[in-house]
C-alpha cells in the first residue's frame, strides 16, 4: 500500500532556531500534501494544502512566513519552522494524496520540542 | 461547508461488549468520509472510508461503519472490543471530491477495560 515517511519522528531544539521537517511518499505520487498540526488531546488542525509545483495554501491565521512549505517534486514536501518558539511545540503530521487512488495517507508524525 | 461531529469525547468499553462511536457529518454535496485510528505518538490509520458506493462499509481490524444520509450519520461499530482497539479514533469528510482537504471531527478516545 501507499506508504509516506515522515523525518524526524522526534526532534528538540533552542528557540530561535530552524527546523526542517520532511514527508516523502515512496510508492506513490503525492499531488497534494497536507500538513497538520496536533495540540495533546485534541484534532487535527489544517495549517496548509500543498500542490507540487504551486505555492501552498494556507488556512486562517497560520503564519506563512513562519511555517515554510515546498513541495517541489511529486515525492517530497517539507516544513519548515523558522525561528522557532515554546510555543511551536507540538506534534506535525503530514498526509499525502495524489496517484493513483487519490487517497489519503499519513506520515508517522512529528514531535518537536522548542526549549 | 462540510463539518463532522463526533459525540462523545470518551468511550470506555469492556473487552469483548460492542463498540459503538458516533459520527454526524453536515455536507451539501455526496460526501467522501473516513474513519481513522491513532496509537499514541503515532500518525493516523484508515480503518475505512464511505467514497459513494455501498453503504455498509467494513474495514481492517473487524471494525464497520454505516452510512445513513436520511441521518447525516457514519457511525462506527465493532462487535466485541479488544484491550488493542484502545486508542484515538477520528471521523473525517473530505471537502468536495476526493483529494480535497480533509475535516476531522474532535476525536474519540476508546478506552477498553480488561
Amino acid at each position: 500500500g501507499a506508504v509516506v515517511s515522515q523525518h524526524p519522528s522526534r526532534v528538540i531544539c533552542k528557540s530561535g532556531t530552524s527546523v526542517k521537517i520532511e514527508c516523502r511518499s515512496l510508492d506513490f505520487q503525492a499531488t497534494t500534501m497536507f500538513w497538520y498540526r496536533q495540540f495533546p488531546k485534541q484534532s487535527l488542525m489544517l495549517m496548509a494544502t500543498s500542490n507540487e509545483g504551486s505555492k501552498a495554501t494556507y488556512e486562517q491565521g497560520v503564519e506563512k512566513d513562519k511555517f515554510l512549505i515546498n513541495h517541489a517534486s511529486l515525492t517530497l514536501s517539507t516544513l519548515t519552522v523558522t525561528s522557532a518558539h515554546p510555543e511551536d511545540s507540538s506534534f506535525y503530521i503530514c498526509s499525502a494524496s495524489g496517484q493513483p487512488n487519490y487517497g489519503y495517507t499519513f506520515g508517522s508524525g512529528t514531535r518537536l520540542t522548542v526549549v | 461547508a462540510q463539518s463532522v461531529t463526533q459525540l462523545g469525547s470518551h468511550v470506555s468499553v469492556s473487552e469483548g461488549a460492542l463498540v459503538l462511536l458516533r459520527c454526524n457529518y453536515s455536507s451539501s454535496v455526496p460526501p467522501y468520509l473516513f474513519w481513522y485510528v491513532q496509537y499514541p505518538n503515532q500518525g493516523l490509520q484508515l480503518l475505512l472510508k464511505y467514497t459513494s458506493a455501498a453503504t455498509l462499509v467494513k474495514g481492517i481490524n473487524g471494525f464497520e461503519a454505516e452510512f445513513k444520509k436520511s441521518e447525516t450519520s457514519f457511525h462506527l461499530t465493532k462487535p466485541s472490543a479488544h484491550m488493542s482497539d484502545a486508542a484515538e479514533y477520528f471521523c473525517a469528510v473530505s471537502e468536495g471530491n476526493q483529494g480535497g482537504k480533509l475535516i476531522f471531527g474532535q476525536g474519540t478516545e476508546l478506552s477498553v477495560k480488561p
